[in-house]
């Protein structure tokens, strides 16, 4: 059964830094890979979609990779402003219908002002 | 498209009461799904559909728990009766397809059971 975690759980950081967010995956055999934000007392938004055959893509700031074979994606923010804090969830598509997308526990992200 | 509408947004029920909760998926898309958040569980499938048909219930925790979407543009969960350990937040998602399409969330339903 896939399994996604996301470290850490938690992070906090001064405005303008650039950031990195983790994303592991048991099974390397996956469609695509999403990264969503969810900010309080709201629904989860896509950011990026990264189908298998890719290794990245980039939205403004944000650029996620992904490496399939290790099983790891990277979500990279650069220039944090305190608008980007936010849940930040990884969830990767394994197939054989909905049951097949498995959501990380997300990393909550602080940017300080 | 005003997005994924779902209603209501609060609610709080004590124990045994029955819940239904409401979902409006965005117009043209033909997969709906049901999740349900919690701090210790993160973020579970509960149930989905595919052009008004349910595909898979298999998450759906209880016989306490049933799922209708009696048209396109409609959906219910309903949980009868309900218990504390129900309360969490449920959301409703809709998308174009499964493979390789984005899921559109709703804003969520926060129940809390006492």
């Amino acid at each position: 059964k896939q399994e996604v975690t996301q470290i850490p759980a938690a992070l906090s950081v001064p405005e303008g830094e650039n950031l990195v967010l983790n994303c592991s995956f048991t099974d390397s055999a996956i469609y695509n890979l999403q990264w969503f934000r969810q900010d309080p007392g709201k629904g989860l938004t896509s950011l990026l979609l990264i189908q298998s055959s890719q290794r990245e893509q980039t939205s403004g700031r944000l650029n996620a990779s992904l490496d399939k074979s290790s099983g790891r994606s990277t979500l990279y923010i650069a220039a944090s402003q305190p608008g980007d804090s936010a849940t930040y969830l990884c969830a990767v598509y394994s197939g054989g219908g909905a049951d097949g997308l498995t959501f990380g526990k997300g990393t909550h992200l602080i940017i300080q002002p | 498209d005003a997005g994924v509408i779902q209603s209501p947004r609060h609610e709080v029920t004590e124990m045994g009461q029955e819940v239904t909760l409401r979902c409006k998926p965005i117009s043209g898309h033909d997969y709906l799904f049901w999740y349900r958040q919690t701090m210790m569980r993160g973020l579970e499938l509960l149930i989905y559909f595919n052009n008004n048909v349910p595909i898979d219930d298999s998450g759906m925790p209880e016989d306490r728990f049933s799922a209708k979407m009696p048209n396109a543009s409609f959906s219910t969960l309903k949980i009868q009766p309900s218990e504390p350990r129900d309360s969490a937040v449920y959301f409703c998602a809709s998308s174009r397809g499964l493979a390789g399409e984005t899921q559109y969330f709703g804003p969520g339903t926060r129940l809390l059971v006492l």
